[in-house]
């Protein structure tokens, strides 16, 4: 099985500031013949099911704000939301889909500075 | 819109059964691999099952492998989990999601249900 590691667990960052959130696979997730990184990024807030934000690495769900990037490949992943808006307290999953069984990192709560 | 509707949790004994069921509507049904997701309380996220388009495959996680069936009804256009040998550790809020990229197996979920809570309790 792929071990997804996310850290740090937990992150508090100022109104308007970068917030970057890590997310590493014990093996490579990068699938060479069409150089896709099979790695999703997804937002849950509280009482809410998770939503998806970034697949493929740095694919941008539809309806998702600017704001959220993915980047990475391999084994070696990150997102980053640019400006730190209040409703984007929540955590946040990687999630890999290279192989089964589906692997999600531990998750890494965003909390307001 | 899609929208699928988690129904069927409940509270059970261990040893117990219990069949989850995701409504779906929104969309092609029969064109997408379909996913049960559990959370158990305060915890992360674990994929339980999939199903493909077709219903012809499917695949388990290994702590439910050989304990749990996800089924399809086409003609219904509804997803079924069914939970045997039900243990205190399957507590969870369980979601059934759709697979983003529609004739794979294993992908992304673009669409999650609100969830159904399993609590395994004597």
């Amino acid at each position: 099985d792929i071990v997804m590691t996310q850290s740090p667990d937990s992150l508090a960052v100022s109104l308007g500031e970068r917030a970057t959130f890590n997310c590493k696979s014990s093996q490579s997730v990068l699938y060479s013949p069409n150089n896709k990184n099979y790695l999703a990024w997804y937002q849950q807030k509280p009482g809410q099911p998770p939503k998806l934000l970034i697949y493929w690495s740095s694919t941008r769900e539809s309806g998702v704000p600017d704001r959220f990037s993915g980047s990475g490949s391999g084994t070696d992943f990150t997102l980053t939301i640019s400006s730190l808006q209040a409703e984007d307290v929540a955590v946040y999953y990687c999630q890999q889909y290279y192989s089964a069984p589906i692997t999600f990192g531990q998750g890494t709560r965003l909390e307001i500075k | 819109q899609v929208q699928l509707v988690e129904s069927g949790g409940g509270v059970v004994q261990p040893g117990m059964s219990l069949r989850l069921s995701c409504a779906a509507s929104g969309f092609t049904f029969s064109s997408y691999g379909m996913h049960w997701v559990r959370q158990a309380p305060g915890k992360g996220l674990e994929w339980v099952a999939v199903i493909s388009y077709d219903g012809t495959n499917n695949y388990y996680g290994d702590s439910v492998k050989g304990r749990f069936t996800i089924s399809r009804d086409i003609s219904k256009n509804t997803l079924y989990l069914q939970m045997n040998s039900l243990r205190p550790e399957d507590t969870a809020m369980y979601y059934c999601a759709r697979g983003k990229v529609d004739t794979a197996l294993i992908t992304s979920f673009d669409n999650w249900g609100q969830g159904t809570l399993v609590t395994v309790s004597s």
